[in-house]
């Protein structure tokens, strides 16, 4: 049973650019997470998607977006790239929704911003 | 606006010791917390959920208590070892799910 799959693993990117990042659930789970993790800190929240549609969102600003797709996989878009989006970014999914369950982490991916 | 602190930052313990993480929120008004591990430069692996009407949880020699009404929970780990050197980290699930920034533990062989 695959757990939860990123990708890439690493990236780098310009500031300015846009990034795509990719998260596919584990097995059965219907719900995918976004967290972004700065060096030394806890994971943040970004956003959750259910059904393909966004269900609840952190504080962070328009330029994140996301995509959920009926198989349950996710993207994270990040538009106008800033130094300060260099993260590591995790993706988690769960069966019920962010309130229930066990959340099942992905490796993340690495993105710095230069 | 729920803030979650982990105490201490950093633990360096001998192998064999039996240790306590800290973890404290401002708001009881929680579903769960859980205590997940972070190797460096990896995801979470999530260790122990405790439900908001269950007192603690154990899995081995790891044993998380929460106590809501003080906005703590503990997480003990019995007869420490080499390979329990990571970040540990404790999440809050309320509106939404708020992480502290962790404790790093180093067991020295």
């Amino acid at each position: 049973d695959a757990g939860v799959t990123q990708s890439p693993t690493h990236l780098i990117k310009t500031r300015g650019q846009q990034v795509t990042l990719r998260c596919s659930p584990k097995s059965g789970h219907d719900t995918v997470s976004w967290y972004q993790q700065a060096l030394g800190q806890g994971p943040q929240f970004i956003f959750q998607y259910y059904e393909e549609e966004e269900r609840q969102r952190g504080n962070f600003p328009d330029r994140f977006s996301g995509h959920q797709f009926p198989n349950y996989s996710s993207e994270l878009n990040v538009n106008a790239l800033l130094l300060g989006d260099s993260a590591l970014y995790l993706c988690a999914s769960s069966l019920v929704g962010l309130a229930e369950g066990t959340q099942y982490f992905g490796p993340g991916t690495r993105l710095l911003v230069l | 606006k729920q803030e979650v602190t982990q105490i201490p930052a950093a633990l360096s313990v001998p192998e064999g010791e039996n240790l306590v993480l800290n973890c404290s929120f401002t708001d009881s008004a929680i579903y769960n917390l859980q205590w997940f591990r972070q190797d460096p430069g990896k995801g979470l692996t999530s260790l122990l959920l405790i439900q908001s009407s269950q007192r603690e949880q154990t899995s081995g020699r790891l044993n998380a208590s929460l106590d809501k009404s003080s906005g703590r929970s503990t997480l003990y780990i019995a007869a420490s070892q080499p390979g329990d050197s990571a970040t540990y980290l404790c999440a809050v699930r309320g509106n939404d799910m708020r992480f502290g920034a962790g404790t790093r533990l180093t067991v020295k062989p």
